[in-house]
């Protein structure tokens, strides 16, 4: 049982470059997520998703994008990298029942992103 | 919306000693408190959960407290060992989880 995976654990970019990180899980969770780490600081929410082809903006999703078409695959697209999005990438799943908050999140390993 | 604050940003403590972390949340709808731990270069890990409807809850050495009245949750870590040196993040919800900045502790042999 591989829980959440995360791909590639690390990448460099140049600014302008676009990329996806990519974010699959086996638990049959209807919710996953996207974080951003930031040196030093917590967590903060890019985006999530109920099930699939449902989306939601979460507190910071600016310059992101996001598609659920399975239950299992939940990718982050960057279009325009930007210095500022230079972070440690988390994504994370939940099962239902319950809401999107109220259950033990799974996190990934994390993807490392620096925008040269 | 929902805003967690977390202290200390730092502690320091001696191995065997206890280690108490102070979150404070402001939206008193929040019904889920869970704290992470986090090790260097790893990802968060879930190591104890607490919901509104309980004041405490223990697992082995780590314990919760949540206060709604004054919307603060601690977690208390006892007979600290230096493989609990990490960081430590709170969090409480609303419609969605919001992070505290997080707590690093060191444990010295």
């Amino acid at each position: 049982n591989a829980g959440v995976t995360q791909t590639p654990k690390f990448r460099i970019l140049k600014i302008g470059q676009s990329m996806t990180l990519q974010c699959t899980q086996d638990m049959n969770h209807n919710y996953m997520y996207w974080y951003r780490q930031d040196p030093g600081m917590g967590l903060k929410l890019i985006y999530y998703s109920v099930g699939a082809g449902i989306t939601d903006k979460g507190e910071v999703p600016n310059g992101y994008n996001v598609s659920r078409s399975t239950t299992e695959d939940f990718p982050l697209r960057l279009e325009l990298a930007a210095p500022s999005q230079t972070s440690v990438y988390f994504c994370a799943s939940s099962p239902y029942p319950g809401t999107t908050s109220n259950q033990p999140q799974h996190f990934g390993d994390g993807t490392r992103l620096s925008i040269l | 919306g929902e805003n967690v604050e977390q202290h200390p940003s730092t502690l320091s403590v001696q191995e065997g000693d206890s280690a108490v972390i102070k979150c404070t949340y402001s939206d008193s709808a929040s019904n889920y408190f869970p704290w992470y731990k986090q090790e260097l270069g790893k990802r968060p890990q879930l190591i104890i959960d607490i919901r509104s409807n309980v004041g405490e809850k223990k697992d082995q050495r780590i314990a919760v407290t949540l206060n709604k009245t004054a919307k603060h949750f601690s977690l208390h870590i006892t007979e600290t060992q230096p493989e609990d040196s990490a960081v430590y993040f709170c969090a409480a919800n609303t419609d969605k989880l919001i992070f505290g900045t997080g707590t690093r502790l060191q444990v010295f042999p």
